[in-house]
């Protein structure tokens, strides 16, 4: 199993550039989110899908949108990109029962300028 | 208030201290507790979970929670540099509309000199 994966690992943009951050998993988890970890804020839920065609948004949602096609997919879409999006970004699945493990990918970092 | 509330620190500690960690919670809605470990530049990983009051013990880690206080903590006893990495706590809220949600602490960093 790959586990989680993220793509790319670095990332520059220009200010009001678009992108799309992919995610993908291959253990079957229904659970996948997007988190956001800033210094001194810790991880900061975007979005989070409950299954394919099912989304909802966490706590920083804005300038980001997401979608889920398939169990195994959960690409992040930064719209119009500021510098306040400067981060790193977190894909994470797991299973929707106890204990809820969530497992993450290795990270994208971005920097906007 | 924020939902979950932990100290930052940094925390350094010599080789073969008990190390402890703790954050606390508001919202009694909280249903699973976890504490994930996370080194420089990595992903976190699932350290330990519980899912009642009491004690959860994993080798040199002891987890504890208490419901009644809204208080959970990660011991660490005998620490090893190789213990060195941000400490998050993480609980998960279980809601039938949207599923779940996982909330984080900011995370302790831990600093174990050798």
């Amino acid at each position: 199993n790959a586990g989680v994966t993220q793509t790319p690992k670095f990332q520059v943009l220009k200010t009001g550039q678009s992108m799309t951050l992919q995610c993908a998993q291959d253990m079957n988890h229904e659970y996948m989110s997007w988190y956001r970890q800033d210094p001194g804020m810790g991880l900061r839920l975007i979005h989070y899908s409950v299954g394919a065609g099912i989304t909802d948004q966490g706590e920083v949602p804005n300038g980001y949108n997401v979608s889920r096609s398939t169990t195994e997919d959960f690409p992040l879409r930064l719209l119009s990109a500021a510098p306040s999006q400067t981060s790193v970004y977190f894909c994470a699945s797991s299973y929707l029962r106890g204990p809820y493990e969530q497992y993450f990918g290795p990270g994208t970092r971005l920097t906007v300028t | 208030q924020k939902e979950v509330e932990q100290d930052p620190g940094p925390l350094s500690v010599p080789e073969g201290a008990i190390v402890s960690l703790n954050c606390t919670y508001s919202n009694s809605a909280f249903q699973y507790f976890m504490w994930y470990r996370q080194y420089s530049r990595k992903g976190p990983e699932l350290l330990m979970y519980t899912y009642s009051s009491g004690n959860k013990e994993d080798g040199r880690f002891t987890a504890q929670v208490d419901k009644s206080s809204k208080y959970i903590s990660l011991f660490i006893r005998d620490s090893q540099p190789s213990d060195s990495a941000t400490y998050l706590c993480a609980m998960i809220k279980l809601s039938n509309q949207a599923g779940t949600a996982l909330i984080f602490g900011k995370g302790t960093t831990l600093s174990v000199s050798s």
